[in-house]
């Protein structure tokens, strides 16, 4: 098992660009989450997604944040038209379809910059 | 909604010493309470996990206690170690993973 995969690693974007990044979660995991954290801060909640569904979107900016976990491929976390705030880890985890409360693991981030 | 605090943000141990991170929580509804450690650079990884119905749970140098009247949990990691050094998350969840809300962190600097 792979673990919870993120591309890329690194995202450097022009500001005005849209940022596009993946999340393929656990094999067997049907529960994706994505996370913010800015740089010396903590983990924020932004979005929960089952497959083909968003189920809790409360951490997400109103504007210019979507996030989609289609039938068939990853997880993606779009960001349009970035702005400098927007740089930060953006940190994927994922979850079994498990009754009651269960770890999430998380993947490597992808540390995006804008410029 | 919940809210998580954790003290100190920066702890400085010499080798062997003990460890002591603390968090409070203030939704009387989270039952769910993991710690999340993370290596510069790195991603956040489990180290142990308590749910509401026990008081303590201990893996080895690392326990976490819990408090469900004062709303309070703490991470005691006992001889500590240079590889110990990174950032400690707590976090409190009331409905499972997508309900986890984090405090803001602990630099733990174990020196040898």
């Amino acid at each position: 098992n792979a673990g919870v995969m993120q591309n890329p690693r690194h995202l450097v974007r022009r500001r005005g660009q849209e940022a596009r990044l993946r999340c393929s979660p656990m094999k067997g995991h049907s529960h994706v989450y994505w996370y913010r954290q800015l740089p010396e801060e903590g983990l924020k909640f932004m979005v929960y997604l089952q497959k083909e569904n968003i189920i809790d979107e409360s951490g997400m900016p109103k504007e210019r944040f979507s996030a989609e976990f289609p039938k068939e491929g990853p997880s993606i976390l779009r960001i349009q038209q970035v702005v400098r705030g927007d740089s930060a880890a953006y940190f994927c985890a994922s979850s079994p379809v498990v009754q009651g409360n269960t770890e999430a693991f998380f993947g490597q981030g992808t540390r995006l910059t804008v410029v | 909604g919940e809210n998580v605090e954790q003290h100190p943000s920066t702890l400085s141990v010499q080798e062997g010493d003990s460890a002591v991170i603390k968090c409070t929580y203030s939704d009387s509804a989270s039952n769910y309470f993991p710690w999340y450690k993370q290596e510069l650079g790195k991603r956040p990884q489990l180290i142990i996990d308590i749910r509401s119905n026990v008081g303590e749970k201990k893996d080895q140098r690392i326990a976490v206690t819990l408090n469900k009247t004062a709303k309070h949990f703490s991470l005691h990691i006992t001889e500590t170690q240079p590889e110990d050094s990174a950032v400690y998350f707590c976090a409190a969840s009331s409905g499972g993973a997508n309900n986890l809300f984090f405090g803001t962190g602990t630099r733990l600097t174990v020196i040898p």
